[in-house]
């Protein structure tokens, strides 16, 4: 079955830094490569997406990058702020059987006023 | 408003006590999911249901069961609870999952005695 592996797990940037989440799966049949954002107390939450027919996507100040032949994908967040602070996953889903995601270990992502 | 609810949000138990946590989706969502969340393992699947009648295992089923009688309840039953199933608890739903944002319940957080 497909396999997620999520680096950092835990990761501090200043505020107003960049910062970069990175992912990599296995199942090359693999299309689909969500992230989403838990907040304390809350339900993960999708943030941005992306297929495997498309490179980059982008949306104001995230955007996911998508390399198929090594099998990886990266969340870029640029210009960060206090309220960026939150852990991250990473997923991935084939359009086979169960469809389901699988999802990365996660990423504790602390942004310092 | 479109969401998922849960409930318990909070649960303290003793070994063996029978429990169920309820879930429910108002989006006329076919796909329902139960995932944990342990720290450094990330989000695993328990069980999962294509449709109404129709539920099937995900990576971790073991000391689960669900049931899916209605399109919008997923409730989630621990039969005889033990101590290594104290965690963190979602319900997730979606139109789809290959194609679609999954919307995740606000989590109950679990503790078996």
């Amino acid at each position: 079955g497909e396999n997620v592996e999520q680096h950092p797990s835990t990761l501090s940037v200043q505020e107003g830094d960049s910062a970069v989440i990175k992912c990599t799966y296995s199942d090359s049949a693999s299309n689909y490569f969500p992230w989403y954002k838990q907040e304390l107390g809350k339900g993960p939450q999708l943030i941005i997406d992306i297929r495997s027919n498309v490179g980059e996507k982008k949306d104001q100040r995230i955007a996911v990058t998508l390399n198929k032949t090594a099998k990886h994908f990266s969340l870029h967040i640029t210009e960060t702020q206090p309220e960026d602070s939150a852990v991250y996953f990473c997923a991935a889903s084939h359009p086979f059987g169960n469809e389901k995601l699988t999802f990365g270990t996660g990423t504790r992502l602390t942004i310092i006023p | 408003e479109a969401q998922v609810t849960q409930n318990p949000r909070y649960l303290i138990t003793v070994t063996g006590k029978k429990l169920t946590v309820t879930c429910s989706q108002n989006m006329n969502h076919e796909y329902m999911s139960w995932y944990r969340q342990d720290p450094g393992l990330g989000l695993r699947q328990i069980y999962y249901s294509m449709n109404v009648e129709v539920t099937d295992k995900g990576d971790v089923p073991e000391g689960y069961k669900v049931s899916r009688k209605e399109k919008r309840n997923f409730p989630l039953i621990l039969e005889s609870p033990s101590p290594n199933q104290t965690s963190l608890y979602f319900c997730a739903s979606s139109f789809a999952v290959n194609t679609d944002t999954q919307y995740f319940g606000p989590g109950t957080r679990l503790t078996v005695l």
